[in-house]
């Protein structure tokens, strides 16, 4: 069975610069997680899905940062305009359904200069 | 709110050396507790699991027991090897329905030849 897909793997941009990550999770998932993790850190999430439903965005910071699942598949999340300190790796988990075990991809690492 | 306690790394240890890496937690109610283990350069792998107290989740000779009693489960393996040396993150189910999981800041191990 396929694991959670992420890409790119590596990302490096400038900063003000727009960015975009990718994730595809295992097939049948319903729930859908993008997390942040930074240096030394363990993962924090920032939004939750259930099917193409943001259920749980409440740690987005939604002045730069969106997120989408149309189909209820794969999602996208998005960073726009980039500053310094989103420098991190960005990781997609996907579960059955809440509360479910979550298996994560290998995440995008984020270098904003 | 719900926290999680990892004792601070590095670990290092010579190969087949026992190891514990403690973990201690601090929820309302009854969370699935959690070790995952990241590699260099990849995302998170699912370790071991134990969903309810006096569990033990085990798995490629690492085991932890979910202890109510002292809030904890502490990641031991008898015999560590090289191949072992990573971050392991100890992680719990968050009790107020958000599903999203709490993770330690993670504990680096370290096993020299």
């Amino acid at each position: 069975e396929a694991g959670v897909v992420q890409s790119p793997r590596y990302k490096i941009i400038e900063k003000k610069q727009p960015v975009a990550f990718w994730c595809n999770p295992i097939s049948g998932h319903n729930t859908l997680y993008w997390y942040l993790q930074n240096l030394g850190q363990g993962p924090e999430l920032l939004i939750r899905y259930e099917n193409e439903e943001a259920v749980d965005d409440s740690q987005l910071p939604k002045d730069r940062f969106s997120a989408e699942r149309l189909k209820g598949v794969d999602s996208t999340l998005k960073i726009q305009p980039a500053e310094l300190g989103d420098s991190a790796v960005y990781l997609c988990a996907s579960s059955l359904g809440g509360g479910e075990t979550q298996y994560f991809g290998p995440g995008t690492r984020l270098l904003v200069l | 709110g719900n926290s999680v306690t990892q004792m601070e790394g590095p670990v290092t240890l010579s190969e087949e050396a026992f190891l514990t890496i403690n973990c201690t937690y601090t929820a309302t109610g009854y969370p699935s507790l959690f070790w995952y283990v990241q590699y260099p350069g990849e995302g998170l792998q699912l370790l071991l699991k134990a969903t309810k107290a006096d569990d033990k989740g085990s798995n490629k000779g690492f085991e932890a027991t979910y202890r109510k009693e002292t809030t904890s489960f502490h990641l031991e393996k008898g015999s560590v090897q090289v191949s072992d040396s990573a971050v392991y993150f100890c992680a719990l189910s968050d009790t107020s329905g958000t599903y999203k999981y709490i993770f330690g800041t993670g504990t680096r191990l370290k096993v020299l030849a």
